[in-house]
């Protein structure tokens, strides 16, 4: 049962760089979300998606873009990286609005 | 205000007691309430979801909702070392179907 698969793991950017954090789960989930985690502190979301085609802006969406062109996958792509960007990555999913998530293991992103 | 709100803790409790955590949530539309678990560096872990005003219990755990105060807690009693994490309130905004999480409780519980 592989569920939400995050990839990279861990990743080291330099400032201005740009990359990709992949998110894929084989739930067939409608709900996808990414949240990113600063030490110390709370979820905050990024981006969600209800649905292929369809994505819209979370809490704390500047420096990055969504797209979703299948149920699976939600990459979350970072542009210009900045120093503001270093935290922890969670993608997570859920077959329907109301229900718990299932979140991947996460990407631990240091932009230096 | 923020959407959602947590004292953020360290909260202290000797084993074998009574831990009670709170969160004040923003939306009087929200329906839906959840209460995530997550040991550092791990992903968060769902311990209690509530939908309805009132009490609903899960072993050791009670989740309680009163949405005229715009209140949910958790209470763990028994509370075991292996209690000792961030708890996480989250709230189901229905006005947008997204899910806002709050800063999270430190929770340490002391033999």
């Amino acid at each position: 049962n592989a569920g939400v698969t995050q990839t990279p793991k861990f990743r080291i950017l330099k400032i201005g760089q740009s990359m990709t954090l992949q998110c894929t789960q084989d739930m067939n989930h409608n709900y996808m979300y990414w949240y990113r985690q600063d030490p110390g502190m709370g979820l905050k979301l990024i981006y969600y998606s209800v649905g292929a085609g369809i994505t819209d802006k979370g809490e704390v969406p500047n420096g990055y873009n969504v797209s979703r062109s299948t149920t699976e996958d939600f990459p979350l792509r970072l542009e210009l990286a900045a120093p503001s960007q270093t935290s922890v990555y969670f993608c997570a999913s859920s077959l329907r609005d109301k229900e718990k998530l299932f979140f991947g293991s996460g990407t631990q992103l240091s932009v230096l | 205000q923020k959407e959602v709100e947590q004292n953020s803790g360290p909260l202290s409790v000797p084993e074998g007691a009574i831990a009670s955590l709170n969160c004040t949530y923003s939306d009087r539309g929200s329906q839906s309430f959840f209460w995530y678990r997550q040991y550092s560096g791990k992903s968060p872990e769902l311990i209690m979801s509530i939908y309805s005003n009132g009490d609903k219990e899960d072993g050791r755990f009670t989740a309680q909702l009163n949405k005229a105060s715009q209140y949910v807690s958790l209470l763990i009693r028994d509370s075991q070392p292996s209690d000792s994490a961030t708890y996480l309130c989250a709230v189901f905004y229905s006005s947008a179907s997204k899910i806002i999480f709050g800063s999270g409780t430190r929770l340490s519980i002391r033999p």
